[in-house]
């Protein structure tokens, strides 16, 4: 059974404060992992896709890293804003050698930053 | 650009009873389809997908069905609901074959089953 892990559950955090949170994948037959940022009343949204190990990618105050050889992937957020609230899903693209395969999906990261 | 409709937005629904999610994607073609459900506490679980018309793969066995009758058409189906069919069931959509592009989902309907 592959799992896609998330940590922490949850998080508290305070406006301007930096944040990060983990995703654990299988480091075995990787293909991408994709990050999305899931508000509430609204449907997820891509922030990032990555592939390559050592890939490093950035919007605005976000950013992500990627190590496919371990199997994790890191979200960092600077200076935390209210409008930074929302679930941040990580979802795991498995090799299947040409075939489709599915994303999978961790159970997220539920970040809710105080005024 | 492509946007994605899922109706109705909330359901609530007596056990025993039927039914039908509707999910159409506009401005693609032959896209991959796709039904997640996240139920309370739980992640975002695949349910279906889809490769094309007519072409359905379950990724758990259950008490739901889906069907594509036409290209940007993906219907999720249940002759009778149970209790644990509640949840958010959330249509998306990605360009056919490519693993590296962003999944795009719909509104989604929360069911309530009483």
């Amino acid at each position: 059974i592959l799992n896609v892990e998330q940590s922490p559950q949850s998080l508290h955090v305070q406006e301007g404060d930096s944040t990060n949170f983990t995703c654990s994948f299988p480091s075995s037959n990787f293909y991408a992992l994709h990050w999305y940022r899931w508000e509430t009343a609204k449907s997820p949204e891509a922030l990032f896709v990555m592939t390559l190990n050592g890939d490093e990618k950035k919007k605005g105050r976000i950013s992500a890293t990627l190590n496919t050889k371990e199997g994790y992937s890191y979200l960092y957020i600077k200076g935390s804003q209210p409008e930074d609230s929302a679930t941040y899903l990580c979802a795991f693209y498995m090799n299947y050698g040409g075939s489709q395969g599915n994303l999978i999906f961790g159970k997220g990261t539920k970040l809710s930053v105080k005024p | 650009s492509q946007t994605i409709h899922q109706w109705p937005a909330t359901l609530v629904q007596p056990v025993g009873s039927p039914l039908s999610l509707e999910c159409t994607v506009e401005g693609t073609s032959n896209p991959n389809l796709y039904w997640y459900r996240q139920a309370a506490g739980r992640g975002l679980q695949l349910l279906f997908y889809s490769v094309g018309i007519g072409q359905i793969s379950s990724e758990v066995p259950q008490n739901l069905s889906a069907s594509r009758p036409q290209d940007r058409q993906f219907i999720l189906s249940s002759k009778k609901l149970l209790l644990s069919d509640s949840g958010f069931y959330l249509c998306a959509w990605m360009t056919s074959g490519r693993r590296v592009d962003e999944q795009f989902f719909g509104p989604g309907t929360r069911l309530t089953v009483l």
